[in-house]
């Protein structure tokens, strides 16, 4: 398995502004992903953060509004920009360790928004 | 398009009873089932995949390619059981990377 750390844990922020979400595995990972639980819905896979390259966008979301890095095998960030309520969610991040089988997925802590 | 139907939001039992949380899933390939659970103030963790057929904390689960399902059964309810569980879906024309989630059950189990 895999510690995965995220922050901030929660925010309140105002309407417009943009809120970086951090995600941090202590060991490397093959893959990370960034999931969106909207109240009373279940997880959306938002994209797949690709090490050193350009993440892979589900459909209904864009690079513009969600930009993402991922500089390592460790880290990735996830941008909510430009936010209205309706971004309003729990926002998190998982991971699949080195060694683990493709498909065993490892959840951070997610990240509480409420966009004012 | 894949898709993950949990009828119940919530199913309520008492301490000692039988539980089947339920599970549908439309997908036209041989999918990788899992059921995730997440109890209070705790984050997401697998609980099994049907590709291990192995029995996670009493529970079980078999997929049923007929009637496209994959239940979730115990068979005597505990109260530390009572969580949130989801059941989700990977495709095998993603390379099984993608996690396509249900809308998740709560069970609650009362002594």
């Amino acid at each position: 398995s895999a510690v995965i750390s995220q922050k901030p844990s929660r925010d309140i922020c105002q309407r417009g502004t943009s809120l970086t979400i951090q995600c941090q595995v202590d060991s490397q990972v093959t893959m990370m992903f960034w999931y969106r639980q909207q109240p009373g819905q279940s997880l959306t896979l938002i994209a797949t953060a690709n090490q050193g390259s350009e993440a892979t966008y589900e459909s209904g979301f864009v690079i513009d509004k969600f930009p993402i890095s991922r500089p390592n095998l460790t880290f990735s960030t996830l941008t909510v920009s430009n936010m209205s309520p309706e971004d309003s969610s729990i926002y998190l991040c998982s991971v699949v360790p080195q060694g683990a089988f493709q498909e065993t997925q490892y959840f951070g802590p997610g990240t509480r928004l409420l966009v004012l | 398009a894949q898709r993950v139907t949990q009828p119940e939001k919530l199913l309520s039992v008492f301490k000692g009873a039988p539980v089947e949380l339920k599970c549908n899933y439309s997908y036209s390939g041989s999918p990788e089932l899992f059921w995730y659970v997440q109890y209070s103030r705790q984050r997401l963790q697998l609980l099994l995949r049907h590709i291990s057929r192995e029995s996670i904390k009493g529970f079980t689960a078999d997929l049923n390619k007929g009637e496209t399902s994959f239940h979730l059964k115990k068979p005597f309810a505990q109260e530390e059981d009572s969580a949130m569980y989801y059941c989700a879906l990977s495709p095998m024309n993603t390379g099984f990377q993608k996690l396509v989630f249900g809308t998740g059950t709560r069970l609650l189990v009362s002594p």
